[in-house]
């Protein structure tokens, strides 16, 4: 099945700083990535579509200018968390839509 | 409105006995339909899915899932379970017009007793 990478696995960064998440399709083009957010014990939420060339759609009560999505090219998308607080630590997917939706391996990220 | 009800957060069968997990969907048009399996700190994994023709789909790892429109359900089943089967289940729905956005189910985590 096709292939999707999401880098880094896990993170730990200080309060205050930024950190980026980057999603890849290895073998097919996508035109539309998701962002999703699960907190332990809970299911996924969608964040955000992400659509090459074109800027991000955000659900309703995510911030966009905390949780800023980049989709440059058609096998890349990157999710920046700005000015990162405990309270974003949460694990994050991604995913690609080819045939069907394919998921990222998901990033575990720790603000402390 | 759209969403996805998953009504047993944790369910707990012995090794080579069959399992049943229940999901519920809610969806204003036509939709499809997925069954995922996520290890503890893993990404998800599709187990099959539904889009259309023969309501009983065969997935991966030996499930299997049953479409019944009357009563918006998709319910996942296997006759024999692994302790390797143990993990976190998630039931999702999306529509062809939706562009692959899903939306999930709360998750059932399934533990196997030896």
């Amino acid at each position: 099945g096709a292939v999707v990478s999401q880098h880094p696995s896990w993170v730990i960064c200080k309060s205050g700083t930024s950190v980026k998440i980057e999603c890849r399709s290895l073998d097919f083009q996508a035109t539309t990535m998701f962002w999703y957010r699960q907190f332990p014990k809970q299911s996924l939420m969608l964040m955000a579509t992400s659509n090459e060339g074109s800027k991000a759609t955000y659900e309703q009560g995510v911030e966009k200018d905390k949780f800023l999505i980049n989709h440059a090219s058609l096998t890349l998308s990157t999710l920046t968390v700005t000015s990162a607080h405990p309270e974003d630590s949460s694990f994050y997917i991604c995913s690609a839509k080819g045939a069907e939706a394919f998921f990222g391996q998901g990033t575990r990220l720790t603000v402390v | 409105a759209q969403s996805v009800t998953q009504p047993d957060i944790h369910i707990t069968v012995s090794e080579g006995a069959s399992l049943e997990l229940r999901c519920n969907y809610s969806y204003g048009a036509t939709p499809y339909l997925f069954w995922y399996v996520q290890s503890p700190g893993q990404g998800l994994q599709l187990l099959l899915k539904y889009f259309s023709g023969d309501t009983l789909v065969q997935g991966i790892k030996g499930f299997e899932a049953e479409f019944k429109r009357s009563q918006s359900s998709f319910n996942l089943r296997k006759p024999s379970v692994h302790w390797s089967d143990a993990a976190e289940y998630f039931c999702a729905v999306g529509g062809m017009g939706q562009g692959g956005k899903l939306i999930f189910g709360q998750g059932t985590e399934l533990s196997v007793k030896p």
